[in-house]
């Protein structure tokens, strides 16, 4: 069985670009979540979908983060336009049903914003 | 705000010894909690989890203990490989989906 994937695994940009981070969880999975880690501190959640649905955004920073997750299979996570203190390794994870089903996370995309 | 703490960010023990990784929370809403183990450039795997209706797990070489009225608990590693040597995060959810993580503790093995 194939686990998450991200791509890409390594992004840098300029500041005022816009970037795009794509997650594909395990198959079957309805939950799919984001979380960032950012300078070697915790990892923070972002987001949650249930299917195509957010079910809790509460840590997503501000407008400049748009997710997405088109007919419930792969999201996306988009920023726009990008700022230094984005940069961070970005990891999506996926779940079954229960809360204390286990996350599975991928490899994560590590972004650098110059 | 940062509600699970893992105040060690390091540690070393040599290999066949016993690495203990403690963990401290402040939410008292937090009913699962788990341990999660990362490599370099890898995601973060699931090691083992705890439930806060027991005070133990037990899973091979890892055990997770849990006080809760102490909002605390611990990761047991026993005995100590070489292949350990990684980032533990431990984690905490509140009856729903999201986890909040402490910043890590990096864990070498000593030959």
């Amino acid at each position: 069985e194939a686990g998450v994937t991200q791509f890409p695994s390594h992004s840098v940009i300029e500041k005022g670009q816009t970037v795009t981070l794509r997650c594909d969880p395990i198959s079957g999975h309805d939950n799919l979540y984001w979380y960032r880690r950012v300078m070697g501190k915790e990892i923070k959640f972002l987001l949650h979908f249930v299917k195509e649905s957010k079910q809790d955004e509460s840590g997503m920073p501000n407008n400049r983060f748009l997710a997405e997750r088109t007919g419930g299979t792969y999201s996306t996570l988009k920023v726009q336009p990008a700022e230094l203190e984005d940069s961070g390794v970005y990891f999506c994870a996926s779940s079954n049903s229960r809360h204390t089903d286990t996350q599975y996370f991928g490899p994560g995309t590590r972004l650098t914003v110059l | 705000d940062q509600q699970v703490k893992q105040n060690s960010p390091s540690l070393s023990v040599q290999e066949g010894r016993i690495s203990i990784l403690n963990c401290d929370y402040t939410n008292s809403m937090f009913d699962y909690f788990l341990w999660y183990k990362k490599y370099p450039a890898e995601g973060p795997t699931f090691l083992i989890s705890i439930s806060s209706i027991k005070d133990k797990n037990e899973d091979g070489r890892f055990t997770v203990f849990l006080n809760k009225s102490a909002k605390h608990l611990s990761l047991h590693i026993v005995p100590s490989q070489p292949g350990d040597s990684a980032v533990y995060f431990c984690a905490a959810s509140a009856n729903d989906y999201k986890l909040s993580f402490g910043a890590g503790t990096t864990v070498t093995v000593r030959a």
